[in-house]
């Protein structure tokens, strides 16, 4: 029934790893997004990809490449770990890029040790 | 570039008050604005969704409002219970994207 959901829920590693993190929804939706939300829980917008073409990348490092393989799978891979990576990883997925409204999974929280 | 600030960062209020949070955004060229909620540790979890065309929605105890002339929102919560207890966040719709506020921890004491 889960709309959105994400694996793993918790991830730990250590510097210099390589990691991935899947996201599949489930209700239709054309456009997938990552945002990231830091320590001091403010959330920002990583990537967003529509209809498996990438339309946003909000000038993250290039360790991070999402890979869209259908409409409704997009996942997250993160090579090079730095602690600086640590924080909580969101997808989400909306009908289109336009107006739509956006709903999230339960993220997965990425400790760098 | 757009900026969206939420105050205030922290509230507490005794059960059964109404209350209102406030969110405003530097530029008014939105394609919509959605209020959220987030439980610690947990997903957000949306709770209303303003398009710019529109100026208020409502679900339930709760009535959201946008003006986008003034590049405010408020979400106002009517007899607040300690469930209600939560992070609210304000998002902005910007074709692709949402730019977040930084939200209002709300506490609602028995």
């Amino acid at each position: 029934d889960t709309a959105v959901s994400q694996t793993p829920k918790y991830l730990v590693t250590q510097m210099g790893n390589d990691k991935s993190i899947k996201c599949e929804q489930n209700l239709g939706h054309d456009t997938m997004y990552w945002y990231k939300q830091d320590s001091k829980k403010f959330l920002k917008i990583m990537f967003s990809y529509n209809n498996k073409e990438l339309i946003i990348n909000e000038t993250v490092p290039n360790r991070f490449s999402p890979k869209s393989p259908d409409k409704a799978h997009l996942n997250l891979h993160i090579n090079s770990l730095e602690l600086g990576d640590s924080a909580v990883y969101f997808c989400a997925s909306s009908q289109d890029y336009s107006s739509y409204e956006q709903y999230f999974g339960p993220g997965t929280r990425l400790t760098v040790t | 570039k757009q900026e969206v600030t939420q105050i205030p960062a922290a509230l507490s209020v005794p059960e059964g008050e109404n209350l209102v949070l406030n969110c405003s955004f530097t530029d008014s060229a939105i394609y919509n604005l959605q209020w959220f909620r987030q439980d610690p540790g947990k997903g957000l979890t949306s709770l209303l969704l303003i398009q710019s065309s529109q100026r208020e929605q409502t679900s339930g105890r709760l009535n959201a409002s946008l003006d986008k002339s003034s590049g405010r929102s408020t979400l106002y919560i009517a007899a607040s219970q300690p469930g209600d207890s939560a992070t609210y966040l304000c998002a902005v719709g910007l074709g692709g994207k949402l730019i977040f506020g930084q939200g209002t921890e709300l506490s609602v004491k028995p």
